[in-house]
């Protein structure tokens, strides 16, 4: 079965500096992962996605995430954070168990609240 | 598009009371899920929709009922509000319905909900 690990609860960084958040996944197929971010109060926002094209993956805001299979991981990482970064970010494994129609259902790891100061 | 949408924002209940959250969605998607969100844990799976009159468990479906009548709306039941139920719930949906892996689920802005 696919499971996802945040190995970072809370990351704080200073504005400017980069970011990066770890991820690791156990998966016995070819997963497609995904990060979201959560701003406070708010619901949940698609930052980009993996599906086995390009193993490097850029997205929103300047993140970018790459896959590597032979780490088993999916870190997501930025250049230089801004303020606005600052929210839970949510590893995530796409459920791919060989039963109908649970391919669609979203595995998520518990999340790493990110901090930027200024 | 609105997307998709939640109702009510905020819920007290009593502990025993019955309700259903609501969820809709304007993009013609297949597949439909709820999710609830407890701090620390993430979010987890509730129930889920390949499409209109198919639902099934998802990892923590005790307490919950859903049903799919049509391909826009999945209301979350609660039959019996349980303190363990407080927590945040949102309601998401994404094109396809099986071997669809790969498509992007889009979440609504989510139910805060408090069972006293």
């Amino acid at each position: 079965a696919q499971s996802v690990t945040q190995l970072d609860s809370h990351v704080s960084v200073s504005e400017g500096t980069p970011v990066l958040l770890r991820c690791n996944y156990s998966s016995s197929y070819s997963p497609s992962l995904f990060w979201y971010v959560q701003h406070p109060n708010k619901g949940l926002q698609l930052l980009l996605k993996y599906t086995s094209a390009a193993t490097l993956v850029k997205g929103i805001n300047g993140f970018e995430a790459e896959f590597k299979k032979s780490e088993t991981s999916f870190h997501l990482t930025k250049p230089s954070a801004h303020m606005s970064d600052a929210a839970e970010y949510f590893c995530v494994v796409s459920d791919e168990a060989n039963y109908g129609g649970s391919q669609g259902n979203l595995i998520f790891g518990k999340g790493t609240k990110l901090s930027v100061k200024p | 598009n609105a997307g998709v949408t939640q109702t009510p924002k905020f819920q007290v209940l009593k502990t025993g009371q019955s309700m259903t959250l609501q969820c809709a969605q304007d993009m013609n998607h297949e597949y439909m899920s709820w999710y609830r969100q407890d701090p620390g844990m993430g979010l987890r799976l509730i129930h889920y929709s390949v499409g209109a009159g198919i639902t099934d468990q998802g990892e923590v479906p005790n307490g919950y009922n859903v049903s799919r009548s049509t391909t826009e709306d999945f209301p979350l039941r609660l039959l019996s509000a349980a303190p363990s139920q407080t927590s945040v719930y949102f309601c998401a949906s994404s094109y396809s319905g099986q071997g669809s892996g790969t498509d992007t689920q889009y979440f609504g802005p989510g139910t805060r909900l408090t069972v006293l």
